[in-house]
């Protein structure tokens, strides 16, 4: 089992949908998580982090954390084009706190 | 504020040839990385630092070298380049490792000939 997994997609909604991306990890005792935008040819940025369970809202991005099933989500409220891009789930495993663990990421393509 | 500062941003590499990727960052952060990322996947780990005169391997560090004389520098030495090398390069930092959010450099595309 891959530590951090995420659903390759393409993920595809219309425009001012909600766009559900999830992430799945294997060690439990996983701390940090962290949601990375990366638009095509560019470097990641940083969209959220989360630390404790229950949900976290910044303006049209929730992430949502649930360490008893070991998933965090990311939610995109009224999606624009604009969040057409690869969405990277990153954490940090309890044995080590000096770097971060990565999923493939998400393909999100939100349709005019 | 630069951030983190990569150069070059594309590179052309023959076979066998060695070459040298520069990263800086002026956040005085002590976490530094260098990852690779090819097409369609995600990002693999190279090496990393946790301060200056400190670096440790990463997941796929094969063909690579690394130094870390200053805070601010971190750069990353391709030696006999292969055409697996061939890749987009990310060199990142932190301030605190996986606890706080890392910062990336524009990326070097290079390709191996």
């Amino acid at each position: 089992q891959k530590e951090v997994e995420q659903n390759s997609g393409p993920l595809s909604v219309p425009e001012g949908a909600i766009a559900s991306l999830n992430c799945t990890y294997s060690d439990r005792g996983s701390q940090s998580f962290f949601w990375y935008r990366q638009y095509s040819g560019k470097s990641p940025e940083l969209i959220m982090f989360i630390y404790s369970n229950g949900d976290k809202e910044d303006g049209r991005f929730t992430a949502q954390l649930n360490k008893a099933s070991q998933y965090v989500s990311l939610l995109i409220r009224d999606s624009q084009p604009s969040d057409s891009a690869t969405y990277l789930c990153a954490l940090k495993n309890a044995g080590n706190n000096r770097k971060l663990i990565w999923g493939l990421g998400t393909s999100l393509a939100v349709n005019p | 504020n630069a951030g983190v500062t990569q150069t070059p941003k594309f590179r052309i590499l023959k076979i066998g040839q060695s070459m040298t990727l520069q990263c800086a960052q002026d956040m005085n952060h002590n976490y530094m990385y260098w990852y690779r990322q090819d097409p369609g996947m995600g990002l693999k780990l190279i090496y990393y630092s946790v301060g200056a005169g400190i670096t440790d391997k990463g997941e796929v560090p094969n063909g690579y070298n690394v130094s870390r004389s200053t805070t601010e520098d971190f750069p990353l030495r391709l030696e006999l380049a292969a055409p697996s090398q061939t890749s987009v390069y990310f060199c990142a930092s932190s301030y605190q490792g996986g606890d706080t959010e890392a910062f990336f450099g524009q990326g070097t595309r290079l390709t191996v000939v």
